[in-house]
C-alpha cells in the first residue's frame, strides 16, 4: 500500500523555469492538500482540493497553480520559479467524515531555485 | 499563520527519560492533533485529542489537553534513540474549515 506518493524527490530550478510537482494517492480520499515547509516556518497551506474538480487557496497561493486531475492526482504547478520558492513541498490527503481530519504526507519534494 | 506554538523548540534527553513537547494555541478548537517528522520524511499522524477530552492515550504517548489555557502537551515515555525526530501540533478550528493548522515544531533527540 504506497499511500500518498510524490515526485520528483529533488529538484534544482534556475530563476524563471517552470515545473509541476505529481502527487497520487491510492486511499480513495477525497481531499488532497499541497504544504510548504521551511526552517523555522512549520508547514503552510499553498492550495487544497475537498473534492475532484475544486481547488482552493491557502494560506500561501501566490506563485503556485493546481490541477485536480482526478480522485487520485493532484500537482502543483511553478509557472515561473523564484528563489523565494526554495523550500521542501508535501503533498497529503485525508478521507471523508472523521476521517478528513487525519492527514496522511507524502515524503516530500525538496526544490531549490537558483 | 501559525495557531498552535510548540514549545520547546528543541529537547535533548536520554533514552529512557520522559520527554514532554507543550503546544499553545488562539482559537478556540474542534480538536488537536500531533504529528511526528522523522528526517527528510512527512509528517505521521500520532493521536488526535478532540476539544471534549482531557487526556489521551496511545502506546508510549500521552495527551493533554487544556482549553481554558489553550494549550496540550504530548508526553513521550521511556524515549527510545528511534523516537528522534521533530513532533508538531495541529489544530482544527472550531466552527472553521476541516484543514489544521501547524505549528513549528518541537525537535526531539534522543540520545542512546
Amino acid at each position: 500500500n504506497a499511500g500518498v506518493t510524490q515526485t520528483p524527490k529533488f529538484q534544482v530550478l534556475k530563476t524563471g523555469q517552470s515545473m509541476t510537482l505529481q502527487c497520487a494517492q491510492d486511499m480513495n480520499h477525497n481531499s488532497m492538500y499541497w504544504y510548504r515547509q521551511d526552517p523555522g516556518m512549520g508547514l503552510r497551506l499553498i492550495y487544497y482540493s475537498a473534492s475532484e474538480g475544486t481547488t482552493d487557496k491557502g494560506e500561501v497561493p501566490n506563485g503556485y497553480n493546481v490541477s485536480r486531475l482526478n480522485k487520485r492526482e493532484f500537482s502543483l504547478r511553478l509557472e515561473s520559479a523564484a528563489p523565494s520558492q526554495t523550500s521542501v513541498y508535501f503533498c497529503a490527503s485525508s478521507g471523508s467524515g472523521t476521517g478528513r481530519e487525519k492527514l496522511f504526507f507524502g515524503s516530500g519534494t525538496q526544490l531549490s531555485v537558483l | 499563520s501559525q495557531q498552535g506554538e510548540e514549545d520547546p523548540q528543541a529537547l535533548s534527553i536520554q533514552e529512557g527519560e520522559n520527554a514532554t513537547m507543550n503546544c499553545s494555541y488562539k482559537t478556540s478548537i474542534n480538536n488537536l492533533q500531533w504529528y511526528r517528522q522523522n528526517s527528510g520524511r512527512g509528517l505521521v499522524h500520532l493521536i488526535l485529542i478532540r476539544s471534549n477530552e482531557r487526556e489521551k492515550h496511545s502506546g508510549r504517548l500521552r495527551v493533554t489537553l487544556d482549553t481554558s489555557k489553550k494549550s496540550s502537551s504530548l508526553l513521550i515515555t521511556a524515549s527510545r534513540a528511534a523516537d528522534t525526530a521533530s513532533y508538531f501540533c495541529a489544530t482544527l478550528a472550531e466552527g472553521g474549515s476541516y484543514i489544521p493548522t501547524f505549528g513549528r515544531g518541537t525537535s526531539l533527540i534522543v540520545h542512546p
